[in-house]
Parts: structure tokens; sequence; C-alpha cells
């Protein structure tokens, strides 16, 4: 079956300007997380979502990012008043945790802040 | 607060050879440990997951062991192939919480 995708794959943009990020998760699969990965850092984790559960939204590194998920499916991360240090890889994962937390990762988007 | 160290940050080995990745954490009180392998400019592939009341896991060549009292995990690869050339990441999932934090991985290159 298909894999989790995300859009656009690419993404420049201008300081300042909002941007959305897609992220579509393996059917069926209740929980979902967002990643950011930086040149040269490891994975920062963001926010995640879980079934109908509030989310954790802990690694939210501004109020300028935010993220949400309609119908427990597809979820979309919005940065706004994007900044140069916004710049980095934002990956997304799904699972069926909690019963089983292998993660399974999309292809990321690469967002470039001018 | 957890942190997540891998050694050696990157590693090149012929082809063939037996080799052990390293991870530490600080804090012991986790849920289980994850290995991925990240490909260049590609999302990440789960290799191994531990769970805190398991010592290994093996999955063809791969071996991971846990020894959670002392902060460690181990990825073994045996009979390393020039197709195992990719980083490394491991991830922790701290008790009462899925938030995993990440190793900043082992940059490994197997020569033919």
């Amino acid at each position: 079956g298909a894999g989790v995708s995300q859009s656009p794959s690419n993404k420049v943009t201008e300081k300042g300007k909002d941007v959305e990020l897609r992220c579509d998760p393996i059917s069926g699969h209740t929980a979902l997380y967002w990643y950011r990965q930086s040149l040269g850092q490891g994975l920062e984790f963001l926010i995640y979502f879980q079934g109908n559960s509030a989310p954790d939204k802990s690694g939210l590194p501004s109020d300028r990012f935010s993220a949400e998920r309609t119908g427990g499916s597809v979820s979309t991360l919005t940065i706004q008043r994007t900044q140069q240090e916004d710049s980095a890889v934002y990956l997304c994962a799904s699972s069926l945790a909690p019963t089983s937390d292998e993660q399974y990762f999309g292809p990321g988007t690469r967002l470039t802040v001018t | 607060k957890q942190e997540v160290t891998q050694i050696p940050a990157a590693l090149s080995v012929p082809e063939g050879e037996n080799l052990v990745l390293n991870c530490s954490f600080t804090d012991s009180a986790i849920y289980n440990l994850q290995w991925f392998r990240q490909d260049p400019g590609k999302g990440l592939t789960s290799l191994l997951l531990i769970q805190s009341s398991q010592r290994e896991q093996t999955s063809g060549r791969l071996n991971a062991s846990l020894d959670k009292s002392s902060g460690r995990s181990t990825l073994y690869i045996a009979a390393s192939q020039p197709g195992d050339s990719a980083t490394y990441l491991c991830a922790v999932r701290a008790l009462g919480t899925y938030k995993y934090i990440f190793g900043t991985g082992t940059r490994l290159k197997v020569l033919a």
C-alpha cells in the first residue's frame, strides 16, 4: 500500500511569508508525528497527534508554528512569518501507536527561507 | 532532560567487516528505543524497536541490544555491505510520553 506522503517536496519562500506543509499518513494509522531536521542536526520533535486526544505540542519552537490534523488523517504544519532559521527538512511519520510504535516516515519537505 | 548521543559520528569500513554503532542516553526511564537508517535525501526507515523490558532484537544481519540501567544501546551489523551505507539514528521514547528524542546519528560508509 501507499506510504506516508508529504507535499510539497521543496518549498522556497521569502522571509516573513506564511507556509503550509502537508502530510498524508498511512491509511488507518492513528498516530502522526512532525519532526524538523536542520543541516547537521538530529531530528527535533515538533508535535504528536494520537487519535482524538489533544496533541502533544511541547516541541513547537515558537507560537509561529501550528499544526492540525483533520478527520484523524491528513495533517498540515503551518509556519507563520517565516524566518531564515526555519530553513530545514520537515519530516512527518505515522504509526499504529499505541499498538505499535514502529514509525513510517515520509520523504520530507525541504523548506528554504530566503 | 533526556539527551541522546551517538558515537562515532562517522565511520568508514571495508566491505565484509562486522561493526558496532553506539547510542547512549542520559535518562534510563524509557519506554522503548528505536534504530533507524536514513539514506541521503530520504526519510527514515525503522530497523529495530526494543521495548524497555527487552535486552535485544534481531533482524537479518542486524542485532540491537539495550542496557537500560547503563543508558546504552548498540547496533551490530554483521558482514557489512556497500548497501548498508547510510546514516544510522537511534531514538528513545520516555515513559509517560509518545515523544521521541533522537541522537545526531552515525554516518556509515562501507567501501566495496
